[in-house]
């Protein structure tokens, strides 16, 4: 089974300022099948990055990803209030086929 | 516009079990292509993959959970449903359906709102 671990647990930002969130896997990943999601209190995960790079449909241009094999980085360039959620790094492709981060949460400081 | 909603009882006691059934509209169930699963969270906690079915019936689940769960579908009322057997409380959550489509990529792109499931007597 392939873990993903994030890191920092809690991300304390200000609005305006850049949020760097890693998620690390135990064995080499597709660039093609890692994803970030965004989570809001009561909220369903919604994907902002999948394929490693590119966002999807609606996600704005401040969110970014990046990396490869077992590294990986989300980047929000100037958080906005809106932005301020728990976030998610999954891998699709070994057993079992989706695996999820325990994500990072990113709170008003 | 997919959407998927969640129903089913919200209170199940320990070691019955849970059902759930997910509805999709927006036109694109029982098509090539899309994948359509159960991921669950417990409270305060993070999200696990239960398992999916693509639209030929072919299930995948998660090893875990495999022994106490199936995924059925019934493309004539465009619905896929859960069964989570002998629960315990470690089985409360929220279910939430999600559709994952094949190609290139695999990701989640279409969600649920949710369905928090308690199990207690």
């Amino acid at each position: 089974e392939i873990v993903l671990t994030q890191s920092p647990g809690t991300l304390s930002l200000s609005p305006g300022e850049r949020a760097t969130l890693s998620c690390r896997a135990s064995q080499s990943v597709s660039s093609n099948y890692l994803a970030w999601y965004q989570q809001k209190p009561g909220q369903a995960p919604r994907v902002l990055i999948y394929g490693a790079s590119s966002r999807a449909t609606g996600i704005p241009d401040r969110f970014s990803g990046s990396g490869s094999g077992t590294d990986f980085t989300l980047t929000i360039s100037r958080l906005e209030p809106e932005d301020f959620a728990v976030y998610y790094c999954q891998q699709y492709g070994s057993s079992p086929l989706f695996t999820f981060g325990p994500g990072t949460k990113v709170a008003i400081k | 516009q997919v959407q998927l909603q969640e129903s089913g009882p919200g209170l199940v006691k320990p070691s019955e079990t849970l059902s759930l059934t997910c509805t999709v509209s927006g036109g694109s169930f029982g098509s090539s292509g899309h994948y359509w699963g159960w991921i669950r969270q417990p409270p305060g906690k993070g999200l696990e993959w239960i398992g999916s079915i693509y639209y030929s019936g072919t299930t995948y689940y998660n090893p875990s959970l495999k022994s106490r769960v199936t995924i059925s579908e019934d493309t004539s009322k465009n619905q896929v449903s859960l069964k989570l057997n002998s629960v315990t409380a470690a089985d409360t959550a929220v279910y939430y359906c999600a559709r994952w489509s094949s190609g290139l990529y695999a990701f989640f792109d279409y969600w649920g709102q949710g369905m928090l499931v308690t199990v207690s007597s």
